[in-house]
């Protein structure tokens, strides 16, 4: 199957800090990657929906300058908490979805990000 | 919001026994996909049903289907203490969004 990898898997920072999480189509092209966010034993919250070469779509609530999203080619997307606080602390984890395909997401490992 | 509501929150069985978890949603879909994710990692695609179908299967995973109802279940049969990890329904619309998900806890 598709795989995707996602950098850091685990990062911890101070806070007013900056984090930078990419996360990357290895054997596929994703010209649409999706980010989202869990909170522990909760579900996936959908943040924002990045698309290859255009502006990324956020989701209701989402800060778009909080959380800066590139999608800079087919096959990378980054997600950048910027001045991190310690309530961004959370479970980041990216989807990729394969060009052409039936829908199915194939996931990141996720990133642990814990802000002092 | 989140589109898909799964029935348990939490499930513990017995190895062997067979597991049942729901899910419903409230808009019309294109498909509907359930995921598996283990504590603390991504989460693996385990099927996907469209919408016109009713039943599907792999391996000992069955899913159903009801568009009219807005539910569908998944049911692993044998289960094994591997199966132990949370189950998240997703529906594919206009975007992928996820349900809240039934952690599901093999008994040895």
């Amino acid at each position: 199957g598709a795989v995707v990898s996602q950098h850091p898997s685990r990062v911890i920072c101070k806070s007013g800090t900056s984090v930078k999480i990419e996360c990357r189509s290895l054997d596929f092209q994703a010209t649409t990657m999706f980010w989202y966010r869990q909170f522990p034993k909760k579900s996936l919250m959908l943040m924002a929906t990045s698309n290859e070469g255009s502006k990324a779509t956020y989701e209701q609530g989402v800060e778009k300058d909080k959380f800066l999203i590139n999608h800079a080619s087919l096959t990378l997307s980054t997600l950048t908490v910027t001045s991190a606080h310690p309530e961004d602390s959370s479970f980041y984890i990216c989807s990729a979805r394969v060009r052409g395909g039936t829908g199915e997401l194939f996931f990141g490992e996720g990133s642990r990000l814990t802000v002092l | 919001s989140q589109q898909g509501e799964e029935d348990p929150q939490a499930l513990s069985i017995q190895e062997g026994e067979n597991a049942t978890m729901n899910c419903s949603y409230k808009t019309s879909i294109n498909n509907l996909q359930w995921y598996r994710q283990n504590s603390g990692r991504g989460l693996v695609h385990l099927i996907l049903i469209r919408s016109n179908e009713r039943e599907k299967h792999s391996g000992r995973l069955r899913v159903t289907l009801d568009t009219s109802k807005k539910s569908s279940s998944l049911l692993i049969t044998a289960s094994r203490a591997a199966d132990t990890a949370s189950y998240f329904c997703a529906t594919y619309g206009d975007k992928i969004i996820f349900g809240k998900g039934t952690r599901l806890h093999i008994l040895p």
